[in-house]
């Protein structure tokens, strides 16, 4: 069962321009959202998250948007830089239940 | 100040053997997930546990696979009689409590062992 899905596999952007990686999900009934960052050959790291009460949550160059109607979230780098080339996953969580999408591979070129 | 700690980071193991995962959590942290990444794929959700406890084990498959979190000393996935479609990357992550609260900050992961059976 799919619960977070990320429809794109990859997404190629230059140095200095926004990227911006989506995430769908299923279950109204997650209350807390993820972004992780997974370099090769390392454990995935925690990024950003965004309560289910809140629509937008930033960090520096990092931006979470979140559409509860939509079941719709997004996590917007701005700009870019070669050093944010990663697999990027979005995870749901509710109570002890996390799930994650497939992950997002971004290449950020100089 | 360690992570979290996993190992081996390499493990191949030939059909029918038996496979040991090894995690030690940050320190402070009582509670532990197995997640497992097949290639190509997300991270799927395995087993959570506290010490000496099993809290959820609804992503294990029902045989062969195992876990443990003992009062002394690592968390322990133990596969039997291994099959080609357990290579995998297998990921421990810790968190200092349950997911309510880690859901905000989410929870640290080990750099994962890949499973390789031949």
């Amino acid at each position: 069962d799919q619960q977070v899905k990320q429809n794109s596999p990859s997404l190629s952007v230059q140095e200095g321009r926004i990227s911006i990686l989506n995430c769908d999900y299923t279950n109204s009934m997650f209350d807390y959202f993820l972004w992780y960052k997974k370099y090769p050959a390392e454990g995935p790291t925690f990024l950003i998250s965004i309560s289910s009460i809140k629509d937008k949550n930033e960090d520096g160059r990092f931006t979470v948007f979140l559409n509860k109607s939509a079941k719709h979230l997004s996590l917007h780098i701005v700009p870019s830089q070669p050093g944010d080339s990663a697999v990027y996953f979005c995870a749901a969580s509710r109570n002890d239940d996390m799930r994650f999408g497939a992950g997002t591979r971004l290449t950020v070129k100089p | 100040n360690a992570g979290v700690m996993q190992n081996p980071r390499h493990l191949v193991r030939r059909r029918g053997q038996e496979a040991r995962l090894r995690c030690s959590p940050m320190k402070g942290h009582s509670h532990v997930y197995w997640y497992r990444q097949l290639p190509e794929e997300g991270l799927k959700f395995m087993v959570y546990l506290q010490k000496e406890n099993i809290i959820d084990e609804s992503g294990m498959p029902k045989e062969r696979f195992s876990a443990e979190f003992p009062k002394e000393g690592p968390s322990i996935l133990r596969i039997q009689q291994v099959v080609r479609g357990d290579s995998a990357a297998y990921f421990c992550a810790s968190s200092p409590q349950g997911l309510q609260g880690a859901g905000s900050y989410g929870y640290t992961f080990g750099s994962g062992t890949r499973l390789t059976v031949v």
